[in-house]
């Protein structure tokens, strides 16, 4: 079946640290590659999406890359904020399964 | 934008009470979720429907139902509450056009069962 693998968190940073956030994953055809974000006290929504090999995902300064050969999707921001704090999470939508397989969610915080 | 819209933010319920969560999209879409959402173990989704009156299992049914009768409803029974359905349940909506994998979310209802 398919799955998701995340780093475990919680990770912490300080202003104007690089991230990674690591996310594996295995599943059957081609899968298409998102991640997700929760701020504090609301729901998913999505930070970006990958949906073929070697494609770049990007929004808000967050970047990912659909690797097929290493099975990988990491999350990477040059420069983090404050605001950038959240839970994230990596997914993947798999057209024989029709629905999303999300990772365990990542803890972000960044301190000033 | 899309609203999806849970009725309780937080819920307090007693073991062995029957649970009504309720979720309501206001656009149009044909698909909707329930997950439950625990930590370390991420998003399980419960149960979902592709359209009114269809329902299909998730990877977590066991204790759980639920109700499709409009198509902008979707709402999420315990029928007999227990301890371990304490958790935050994240309802999610989405329009199926065959390319278009984007999960719009509620805020999420955070029960308690004692």
């Amino acid at each position: 079946g398919n799955s998701v693998t995340q780093m475990e968190g919680p990770v912490t940073l300080s202003e104007e640290a690089f991230l990674t956030i690591n996310c594996t994953y295995t599943a059957t055809g081609y899968p298409s590659l998102f991640w997700y974000v929760q701020y504090p006290g609301e729901g998913l929504q999505l930070l970006l999406k990958a949906t073929k090999a070697d494609d770049k995902g990007s929004n808000k300064g967050f970047e990912a890359t659909y690797r097929k050969e290493t099975t990988s999707f990491h999350l990477e921001k040059g420069s983090v904020q404050v605001s950038d704090s959240a839970v994230y999470f990596c997914a993947l939508y798999s057209g024989s399964a029709r629905q999303l397989t999300f990772g365990s969610g990542t803890q972000l915080t960044v301190l000033p | 934008d899309v609203k999806v819209t849970q009725s309780s933010r937080y819920l307090v319920k007693r073991t062995g009470e029957k649970v009504f969560l309720e979720c309501v999209q206001d656009m149009d879409h044909e698909n909707m979720f329930w997950y439950r959402q625990d930590p370390g173990l991420g998003l399980r989704l419960i149960y979902f429907s592709y359209d009114v009156k269809m329902k299909e299992k998730g990877d977590i049914p066991e204790g759980y139902s639920v109700s499709r009768e409009k198509k902008e409803r979707f709402s999420l029974i315990l029928e007999s509450a227990s301890t371990n359905q304490t958790s935050m349940y994240l309802c999610a909506s989405r329009d199926w056009t065959g390319a278009n994998e984007k999960l719009f979310f509620g805020s999420g209802t955070q029960l308690s069962v004692l």
